[in-house]
């Protein structure tokens, strides 16, 4: 099943922040978040594996609830280069035959404006 | 150096043709994976090798056939294309944690 990442898109200026989420049916092991830009590969950002982990990274950072089966991407003072679109991916079981198998959301565009 | 390289980059095919793409990676992962990313940025895993046994495979049609020679490559072969398989195909590959992905095929069906 996958995951439902919400808003859809959003549209930001130059340092203003945002919350991207991720919300997933099915109890979840770990959740990754990736970011696209257009006509390139997504690359990885994070992953969280523990329930209640947040994880940053300069000025994006991510939590994971594991209770409510949901993960939030938290963007602070946005810059031109954070453009792209943003995908969660989730993994529902450790190892086994669903190893490493990530199930993404939808895509969230985000678009940062001067 | 490309991580995880992928080969072609664009192909313009006509329906029913038989078509291949190649991967590689030089990060020594164990596990690589096909990804096929649609028109509406839907990304969807296809398969996943682990030291070159098939462990997804994601109710693919039988058409696309992966191979993998060894852990370092896996490459994906189609049979009769059809229109919807017009897509970006992304190869790519995991030592655990993170996924790293190739820079994606271009494939268009016509």
């Amino acid at each position: 099943q996958q995951p439902v990442q919400s808003p859809q898109a959003v549209i930001l200026r130059e340092g203003e922040d945002a919350v991207i989420n991720c919300s997933s049916s099915k109890a979840l092991y770990s959740v990754h978040w990736y970011r696209q830009k257009h006509g390139e590969a997504p690359v990885f950002l994070m992953i969280l594996l523990k329930g209640g982990e947040q994880k940053g990274h300069e000025k994006i950072s991510a939590s994971f609830n594991e209770k409510k089966q949901q993960s939030s991407l938290y963007l602070t003072a946005s810059q031109l280069s954070y453009s792209g679109t943003y995908f969660c991916g989730t993994e529902s079981s450790a190892g086994g035959t669903s190893y490493g198998k990530l199930t993404f959301g939808q895509g969230t565009i985000l678009t940062v404006h001067p | 150096d490309t991580a995880v390289s992928q080969t072609p980059k664009y192909l313009v095919t006509q329906m029913g043709n038989d078509k291949s793409i190649k991967c590689e990676q030089n990060l020594g992962h164990d596990t690589m994976y096909w990804y096929k990313q649609d028109s509406k940025k839907f990304l969807k895993i296809m398969f996943s090798y682990n030291n070159k046994e098939l462990i997804i495979n994601e109710t693919v049609p039988n058409r696309f056939s992966p191979k993998s020679p060894d852990k370092a490559h896996l490459n994906l072969h189609i049979n009769s294309l059809e229109l919807g398989d017009s897509a970006v195909y992304f190869c790519a590959s995991t030592s655990g944690n993170t996924i790293y992905f190739g820079e994606g095929s271009w494939l268009t069906v016509v």
